[in-house]
């Protein structure tokens, strides 16, 4: 069964460093997004992707952070400068079609900023 | 308050016994979507719900949307150990994009 590939799975920085995060979503999905998890708190969206270009950033989403499809199978979250808050999961997630809203999630990628 | 209140936050259940999970929106309900997460791993789509009085299965867990309510249930019916996680309920805000999340309800099962 198609599944969405995130890695690393645990990355460790510091803070002030930039990182990148890799997701190969489902091949033959047209919409990507970025979900982060704060340690026991909710999942939030961060930002969609359509078409090549952001369709929807949340207020999370600041200058800091910027997505990329380099490929037809990448799709990447950087993270500029990171802050020890930005230490969360965070999990890809696609979808195929404008029809039904069903996101397939990665099995995330663990941030932590020291 | 919340966008997506999830009740209870937390259940233990015997093995065998049945539970429901409610999810609550403050905001109409375009789609309502369950997911299961284990601890520290990603989200596995369960079902989605989109029209008021809908009913889905997927072997023991249904899950019913009640649009005039703006709520959704789910329930597992002779819970097994494997059904232990967090559940998650989401909903879609209208344009088909972005997902927002409850709290999540953890579900232990004793066996």
């Amino acid at each position: 069964e198609p599944e969405v590939t995130q890695t690393p799975s645990h990355q460790v920085t510091q803070m002030g460093q930039e990182v990148i995060l890799r997701c190969v979503p489902i091949s033959n999905h047209l919409y990507f997004y970025w979900y982060r998890q704060i340690l026991g708190q909710k999942v939030e969206f961060l930002v969609s992707f359509y078409n090549n270009e952001i369709s929807e950033k949340s207020e999370i989403f600041d200058d800091q952070f910027s997505v990329e499809r380099p490929d037809g199978s990448n799709f990447t979250l950087k993270i500029r400068s990171t802050k020890l808050e930005d230490s969360a999961m965070y999990f890809c997630a696609s979808r195929r079609t404008v029809a039904k809203n069903i996101q397939y999630f990665g099995a995330g990628t663990r941030l932590s900023v020291l | 308050s919340q966008e997506l209140e999830q009740s209870p936050q937390s259940l233990i259940v015997q093995e065998g016994k049945n539970l429901t999970i409610n999810c609550t929106s403050s905001k109409t309900l375009y789609g309502l979507y369950w997911y299961k997460q284990k601890y520290g791993e990603g989200l596995i789509f369960l079902m989605m719900l989109q029209k008021g009085g809908e009913e889905k299965s997927h072997e023991k867990i249904t899950a019913k949307l009640d649009e005039k309510k703006q709520q959704s249930s789910l329930h597992i019916t002779a819970s097994q150990p494997s059904h232990a996680g967090i559940y998650l309920c989401g909903a879609d805000r209208g344009y088909g994009n972005k997902l927002v999340f409850g709290a999540g309800t953890i579900l232990r099962v004793k066996s």
